[in-house]
């Protein structure tokens, strides 16, 4: 079985400051993980993903994330958020087993201006 | 990319009834995903929904309350039978990007709402 975790549920910030949005998980086997945003009223859009090789990623809108094996994480970060990045984030994973995507509980970042 | 069309967007619902939400895929999928996120929670896999064969429902899920069809490779249905409001969410249709990475898309959402 596998399971995502992310620590935070909120988190504030204000505008141009750096984030980093935490998610760690466990699995038996090897894994491909993912960070998802929701904007408000709106389904769930693939920010990146890492599934070999660098283990930095980079995605859309500036992000980027940092697939750490020994600590089993995969933490989103950004040097400079903006207000429209005030959204939900979600992390998942997926064993290379089977097909199915297990998210973590969702962590809401707001920006303040 | 795929594009998926759901259908309600949201809903108002008494207790007691069923609703039927649709989910159209621009592509041929095998696999289709149906996941159902609470207010302020997470996604949860309800089953997923291959053409030509029984859904498969995920632990604390089952069939009488959320019959699913899937009529083809570019449609599913969901129904959420005898609401109360505790099935007030968004119901989420997905399809996979890719088969062997498990990245996903999804569609806007079904918002319900139970009185």
């Amino acid at each position: 079985a596998q399971s995502v975790t992310q620590l935070d549920s909120q988190v504030p910030v204000f505008e141009e400051a750096p984030v980093e949005l935490r998610c760690n998980y466990s699995s038996s086997v090897s894994v491909y993980l993912f960070w998802y945003v929701q904007y408000p009223n709106q389904g769930l859009q693939l920010l990146l993903k890492y599934l070999s090789g660098s283990t930095l990623v980079k995605g859309i809108n500036g992000f980027e994330a940092e697939f750490n094996k020994s600590q089993t994480s995969f933490h989103l970060r950004k040097p400079s958020v903006h207000i429209s990045d005030t959204a939900e984030y979600f992390c998942a994973v997926r064993n290379n087993a089977g097909n199915m995507l297990t998210f973590g509980g969702g962590t809401r970042l707001m920006v303040k201006p | 990319s795929a594009v998926i069309s759901q259908k309600p967007s949201r809903d108002i619902c008494q207790r007691g009834t069923s609703l039927t939400i649709q989910c159209q895929v621009d592509s041929q999928v095998t696999m289709m995903f149906w996941y159902r996120q609470q207010p302020g929670q997470s996604l949860t896999l309800i089953a997923t929904a291959n053409q030509g064969s029984e859904a498969t429902y995920e632990s604390g899920f089952v069939i009488d309350k959320f019959p699913i069809s899937r009529p083809n490779l570019t449609f599913s249905t969901l129904t959420v039978s005898n609401m109360s409001p505790e099935d007030s969410s968004i119901y989420l249709c997905s399809v996979p990007r890719h088969t062997n990475t498990g990245e996903l898309f999804f569609g806007e959402g079904s918002r319900l709402t139970v009185l």
